[in-house]
């Protein structure tokens, strides 16, 4: 089982669409949590941490359930913007080390 | 505030062929990673420096790969002699020391180096 694994996608869907990325990660002694955003041929950027509680910024709302060691990340009202590779990202065994999914690529069309 | 550099960005070379990449990481941050990216692959862990010293160089293919960090800023990361599977996107990201835990998650990735070997 890799150690973190998401949607293959390409998620293909029109502006003001709901989407829904998943990701299950193998590591249950994995503590800390986010996604990243990948533009094309750019470098990975934080897009939001992950809490238990669940959390909120704008149109994104990522989830977390330790129990099913599954994450998620939701985006409301899709805009062209929204267009790139998100990446399920979770803490490795090294102290500040990160281990990331192989990304699930969004395309908002208009 | 500058973010990390790294060049050069764009290297093609031959299998075979030695090559070397720079990462200047944002000031002040004393972690530093050297990921490889492999086209439709999330970014892969080869090393992680805390100032001089290796954290975790697990995943670094150890018989051609080497990286070092002398001064505990800048890195260098070289690859000899290179095979054709080593082509993808190298990147470097630094991350500051968290006031309570002494490291952070939140990395800075820089542009990257995109290397080419044929």
């Amino acid at each position: 089982r890799k150690e973190v694994e998401q949607d293959p996608g390409p998620f293909n869907v029109p502006e003001g669409a709901t989407v829904a990325f998943n990701c299950t990660y193998s590591n249950s002694a994995s503590q800390s949590f986010f996604w990243y955003r990948q533009d094309c041929r750019k470098e990975p950027k934080l897009l939001m941490s992950v809490y238990s509680s669940g959390n909120e910024d704008g149109r994104f709302t990522a989830q977390l359930n330790r129990a099913s060691q599954y994450i998620s990340l939701l985006i409301r009202d899709s805009k062209l913007s929204d267009s790139a590779t998100y990446l399920c990202v979770v803490s490795g065994g090294s102290q500040g080390n990160l281990i990331f999914g192989k990304g699930t690529k969004l395309s908002v069309k208009p | 505030e500058a973010g990390v550099a790294q060049s050069p960005r764009y290297k093609i070379i031959e299998k075979r062929q030695s090559v070397a990449f720079w990462c200047n990481p944002i000031s002040g941050h004393a972690t530093l990673y050297w990921y490889q990216q492999i086209l439709g692959q999330g970014p892969k862990l080869l090393i992680q420096f805390q100032n001089n010293g290796v954290v975790d160089d697990s995943q670094l293919p150890k018989d051609r790969f080497s990286a070092e960090r002398l001064k505990g800023v800048d890195s260098t990361l070289k690859i000899q002699p290179a095979k054709l599977e080593d082509s993808a996107v190298y990147l470097c990201a630094s991350s500051a020391p968290s006031l309570t835990s002494g490291y952070s998650y939140e990395q800075y990735f820089g542009p990257g180096t995109r290397l080419t070997v044929t």
